[in-house]
């Protein structure tokens, strides 16, 4: 199995402003996803972030609003620029490894 | 285009009940199907995966079933406990990508 240690697990943020998430993989990944969930709702992928290539954004992400890092096998940064309300929302990595692991979350309000 | 279901959004139930989560997925050609759990403030937790060649998983209590001809999958919880009450959520795999195609969920209430 494998560990994913997301942080931080929850922050307040001013309009305007950014916020990276991290998270730490304690296996060596190839394929890294990043998630939001909406109050009441299920996962939307924002990004695969795959090591030693550039991220995929699904449609309605851009990499201006939503840039993913992926320095190496074992973790990956999403940053939230340029905040409004309506990034509020809880942010999920996850990992794979033999299945599917998600870090803890990171709980986003904007206000 | 593949979309999933599942049906109840919501259930409550008394300790010590057996239960049924039901997933329902409207194209047969999945590399695989997974069950998570997730309890409110964490992340999701794996529970079963069952891949495309399977028919059933079992972990503990736990025991989940795939019929890929009719599109479903469902996820029994035997002898039910305050401690399972949590959102449950099935998703669907396409392709070794590993891009997931997710329920809503079925939130989950276990009354002591």
């Amino acid at each position: 199995s494998a560990v994913i240690s997301q942080k931080p697990s929850r922050d307040i943020c001013q309009r305007g402003t950014s916020l990276t998430i991290q998270c730490q993989v304690d296996s060596q990944v190839t394929m890294m996803f990043w998630y939001r969930q909406q109050p009441g709702q299920s996962l939307t992928l924002i990004a695969t972030a795959n090591q030693g290539s550039e991220a995929t954004y699904e449609s309605g992400f851009v990499i201006d609003k939503f840039p993913i890092s992926r320095p190496n096998l074992t973790f990956s940064t999403l940053t939230v620029s340029n905040m409004s309300p309506e990034d509020s929302s809880i942010y999920l990595c996850s990992a794979f490894y033999e299945k599917l692991f998600f870090g803890s979350g990171t709980q986003l309000s904007v206000l | 285009k593949q979309e999933v279901t599942q049906i109840p959004a919501a259930l409550s139930v008394p300790e010590g009940e057996n239960l049924v989560l039901n997933c329902s997925f409207t194209d047969s050609a999945i590399y695989n199907l997974q069950w998570f759990r997730q309890d409110p403030g964490k992340g999701l937790t794996s529970l079963l995966l069952i891949q495309s060649s399977q028919r059933e998983q079992t972990s503990g209590r736990l025991n989940a079933s795939l019929d890929k001809s009719s599109g479903r999958s469902t996820l029994y919880i035997a002898a039910s406990q305050p401690g399972d009450s949590a959102t449950y959520l099935c998703a669907v795999t396409l392709d070794s990508n590993y891009q997931l195609i997710w329920g809503a969920g079925t939130k989950l209430i276990i009354k002591p």
